[in-house]
């Protein structure tokens, strides 16, 4: 069974902190994506990765950063958290860039709130 | 930033129940349409992808339409059951390479037993 895993389902982190969230997928897929989930606004596209070390600007990337350092994991770093970033974050995988009718394949979710 | 958007925002239907919702997306950039559902609680979860004007996919009582000249898709649900309580998301994916979907802001569905 395809499993996407992400590090904490609820995390609560103060104004100024630096996060972490992790995201790990075992089916050998090329891509990852981080999106946030606000209520009204969607699923928005924060980074993807298509391959190790590589990563690309989704549509909201402003004070965010990603690390693709093995194929497996994505992580998703908030330099100094900030209100504003308290949101849904959803990690998300997929099976290859060429193909963009893959479907991807998401982890729980992990609901950040920064105080 | 391609614009996609879904109607209605939300939906309560009976139990038994047919219902249907639109997302609408720019014929002029596209490749594969996708539709997700998410149950609350739960990740989301693919339910299918077209490709072709014309196509149509269906899975279970789960069914859906695609438009690609008009740029517009059609989720159907036939009977529905308090199971079928989720958000629907739809996802429009632009030609190239890079995987960069957008996705509308979902149809949430409310089953009433």
């Amino acid at each position: 069974d395809v499993k996407v895993t992400q590090s904490s389902r609820y995390l609560v982190k103060r104004t100024g902190e630096k996060v972490f969230l992790e995201c790990v997928q075992d089916m050998d897929h090329e891509n990852m994506f981080w999106y946030r989930q606000d209520p009204g606004l969607g699923l928005r596209l924060i980074y993807f990765s298509y391959d190790v070390k590589m990563k690309e600007k989704g549509d909201i990337p402003e004070g965010y950063s990603v690390s693709r350092e093995k194929k497996e994991r994505f992580s998703l770093i908030l330099e100094s958290a900030s209100t504003n970033q308290t949101s849904m974050y959803l990690c998300a995988s997929s099976l290859s860039i060429r193909l963009s009718y893959n479907e991807q394949f998401f982890g729980p979710g992990t609901r950040l709130t920064v105080l | 930033i391609l614009n996609v958007e879904q109607s209605p925002q939300s939906l309560h239907v009976q139990e038994g129940d047919s219902t249907n919702f639109t997302c609408s997306f720019p014929s002029s950039n596209f490749y594969a349409l996708h539709w997700y559902r998410w149950e609350t609680a739960k990740s989301p979860e693919a339910l299918f992808v077209m490709t072709l004007n014309g196509d149509e996919k269906k899975k279970g009582r789960i069914s859906a339409t695609l438009n690609t000249k008009e740029g517009y898709s059609y989720l159907y649900i036939k009977g529905s059951q308090p199971e079928d309580s989720a958000t629907y998301l739809c996802a429009s994916a632009p030609p190239g390479g890079y995987q960069k979907v957008t996705f509308g802001t979902g149809t949430k569905l409310q089953v009433i037993p």
